[in-house]
């Protein structure tokens, strides 16, 4: 069955780029489905970040779009979160997903904490 | 962007209770929706997709339904486990979004 699991640093300078790994388990990433990023801030709701296919096509949330870079290598099954500029408002929980287009994600890894802050 | 607003934003029921959380999207959106649970500490599982579809491994006593702007999740007996936040999502169109969540508690 699919699994996936977030790595990267849990604290950030304001200013500074989050980077998050999800590998992904059992399923080739090159098989199809897009992949994908969801954040929670602590206490609150879910917001979509954006999504990736194998062949790199993406799709981002405007909202964060002039700050976001979801990238994909194929070779270590793992597809990346680049977050550029962060301040405190970025702080949350962030999940990675097998997040195919037409459908809702799932699974989800179990999420990686990032805290920004000096 | 779509809209998705849910309510109630919290409820408080017992064990047994019939349970029914609502979402409205801004426009329609046919029946691309899917539920999820959501524990303390945990990450979102999926419940229903396709607005009405049951996930496998979930329990019958959840029931989704709906189609176009309004969307129901019901759960038929609440049970000790149900206890969680609920929260719906949309996937017509780009960005996905998300509803406000439901945070069901016991009375």
């Amino acid at each position: 069955q699919v699994q996936l699991q977030e790595s990267g640093p849990g604290l950030v300078k304001p200013s500074e780029t989050l980077s998050l790994t999800c590998t992904v388990s059992g399923y080739s990433i090159t098989s199809g489905y897009y992949w994908g990023w969801i954040r929670q801030p602590p206490g609150k709701g879910l917001e979509w970040i954006g999504s990736i296919y194998h062949s790199g096509n993406t799709y981002y949330n405007p909202s964060l779009k002039s700050r976001v870079t979801i990238s994909v290598d194929t070779s270590k099954n793992q597809f990346s979160l680049k977050l550029s500029s962060v301040t405190a408002a970025d702080t949350a929980v962030y999940y990675c997903a097998r997040d195919d287009y037409g459908d809702s994600p799932r699974p989800w890894g179990q999420g990686t904490l990032v805290t920004v802050s000096s | 962007d779509i809209q998705m607003t849910q309510s109630p934003s919290s409820l408080s029921a017992s064990v047994g209770d019939r349970v029914t959380i609502t979402c409205r999207a801004s426009q329609g959106i046919r029946n691309d929706l899917g539920w999820y649970q959501q524990k303390p500490g945990k990450a979102p599982k999926r419940l229903i997709y396709a607005a009405s579809s049951l996930q496998s491994g979930v329990p019958s006593r959840f029931s989704g339904s709906g189609s176009g702007t309004e969307f129901t999740l019901t759960i038929s007996s609440l049970q000790p486990e149900d206890f969680a936040t609920y929260y719906c999502l949309q996937h017509n169109s780009y960005p996905k979004t998300f509803g406000g969540g439901t945070k069901v508690e016991i009375k």
